[in-house]
């Protein structure tokens, strides 16, 4: 079982660039999310998708874009890179109720 | 105002001593309360969670939840330098597992 795993671990991008987070869990959880951490700010969420093809803003969306297609994969796309994105990005994935497990996060730079 | 208000800290205590963290929250709607533990350069791990009102307890970590006063809290017993992390409040609706509201977090050091 490896739980809720990302990729890739560290990622620089130059402004206006586009890229793809990628996040994967196997435990058959309905609900995933990603989240930006940054200092002193806690975690903020971006999405999150209760299930199969549905999906929902959270409190900071701007300038990504999800989507789900299996229950196993939510990945996230930043559109165009801009340098107020800098941060650390964690997937998470749960039940319906409460705890969420956390991926290992993904370390961005926009230069 | 934030929902989730949490003493970012730092707070530094010496080895052994009793560690209380706190979070204050305005939305009375909350029903799920977590504490995650989260070490430099890692994912959040889960440490106590608690459905509504009471306490909890899992071995050295005491979980309270007082909704009357939208007051959590965190108890660390014996704290030891394994304890150094910074400590995430997190809380959810009902059936709303997927979007979790997070305090600032705090960060904790234990000097041997």
């Amino acid at each position: 079982n490896a739980g809720v795993t990302q990729t890739p671990k560290f990622q620089v991008l130059k402004t206006g660039q586009s890229m793809t987070l990628q996040c994967a869990q196997d435990m058959n959880h309905e609900y995933m999310s990603w989240y930006r951490q940054d200092p002193g700010m806690g975690l903020r969420l971006i999405h999150y998708s209760v299930g199969a093809g549905i999906t929902d803003q959270g409190e900071v969306p701007n300038g990504y874009n999800v989507s789900r297609s299996t229950t196993e994969d939510f990945p996230l796309r930043l559109l165009s890179a801009a340098p107020s994105q800098t941060s650390v990005y964690f997937c998470a994935s749960s039940y319906v109720q409460g705890v969420q497990y956390f991926g290992p996060g993904t370390r961005l730079t926009v230069t | 105002q934030k929902e989730v208000e949490q003493d970012p800290g730092p707070l530094s205590v010496p080895e052994g001593a009793i560690v209380s963290l706190n979070c204050t929250y305005s939305n009375s709607a909350f029903q799920y309360f977590m504490w995650y533990r989260q070490y430099s350069r890692k994912g959040p791990e889960l440490l106590m969670y608690t459905y509504s009102s009471g306490n909890k307890e899992d071995g050295r970590f005491t979980a309270q939840v007082d909704k009357s006063s939208k007051y959590i809290s965190l108890f660390i017993r014996d704290s030891q330098p394994s304890d150094s992390a910074t400590y995430l409040c997190a809380m959810s609706l009902y059936n709303q597992g997927g979007k979790l509201i997070f305090g600032q977090g705090t960060e904790l050091s234990v000097k041997p």
